[in-house]
């Protein structure tokens, strides 16, 4: 398997505009976690799903912020519209289940917003 | 919250030397994980150690729990400059909640 594959891995955009980011999750892998990463706050758990089912979304930071998974092979989370403050990593990562089980992460895409 | 602090938040050592970084955590845990994340990278599993368990190794790698304490240590023996990364520990509480991740400790290795 290739593992928990990110796209893209890099993006550079402008306030105000849509920011798309795409995960496809390990075969079998029944949880799918979105976690983003800053210096400041570290690793924060912004969403997970449970067979394709979004079950805690309270990490979310705004509206503006919104994740699908309409199958069990991808998932996505938007940011519309972006801000400078957006301006983080976000990783895709997946289990066998949310709790008590190792967590594969993605690479990550790395969003800078100017 | 359940989220795990690690100590110290940056560790220098030598080539060889042992590397002990710690992990707190407030809430009654069913285990405890650790990972660890290279420069641009995603994180990577080291090791899990469940509740009941008090110490386990793998490779040049010891982790210990002490529940009553609400505290583990990662022990990375005879260092090696490729150990260089971030070093995470996860908390994951009781039911089925997810891995609540800590701000980790950079170290780095020197050769």
């Amino acid at each position: 398997d290739a593992g928990v594959i990110q796209s893209p891995r890099h993006e550079v955009t402008e306030m105000g505009q849509e920011v798309t980011l795409r995960c496809k999750p390990i075969s079998g892998h029944n949880s799918l976690f979105w976690y983003r990463q800053t210096m400041m706050r570290g690793l924060e758990l912004l969403i997970y799903f449970n067979n394709n089912v979004p079950i805690d979304d309270s990490g979310m930071p705004e509206d503006r912020f919104s994740a699908k998974m309409p199958n069990a092979s991808f998932s996505t989370l938007k940011i519309q519209p972006s801000e400078p403050r957006d301006s983080a990593v976000y990783f895709c990562a997946g289990s066998e289940s949310a709790s008590g089980n190792t967590i594969y992460f993605g690479e990550g895409s790395w969003l800078t917003v100017v | 919250s359940q989220q795990g602090e690690e100590d110290p938040q940056a560790l220098s050592i030598q080539e060889g030397e042992n590397a002990t970084m710690n992990c707190s955590y407030k809430t009654s845990i069913n285990n405890l994980q650790w990972y660890r994340q290279n420069s641009g990278r995603g994180l990577v599993h080291l090791i899990l150690i469940r509740s009941n368990e008090r110490e386990k190794h793998s490779g040049r790698l010891r982790v210990t729990l002490d529940t009553s304490k609400k505290s583990s240590s990662l022990l990375i023996t005879a260092s090696r400059a490729a150990d260089t990364a971030s070093y995470f520990c996860a908390t994951d509480g009781s039911g089925n909640t997810p891995l609540v991740f800590g701000k980790g400790t950079r170290l780095s290795v020197i050769a």
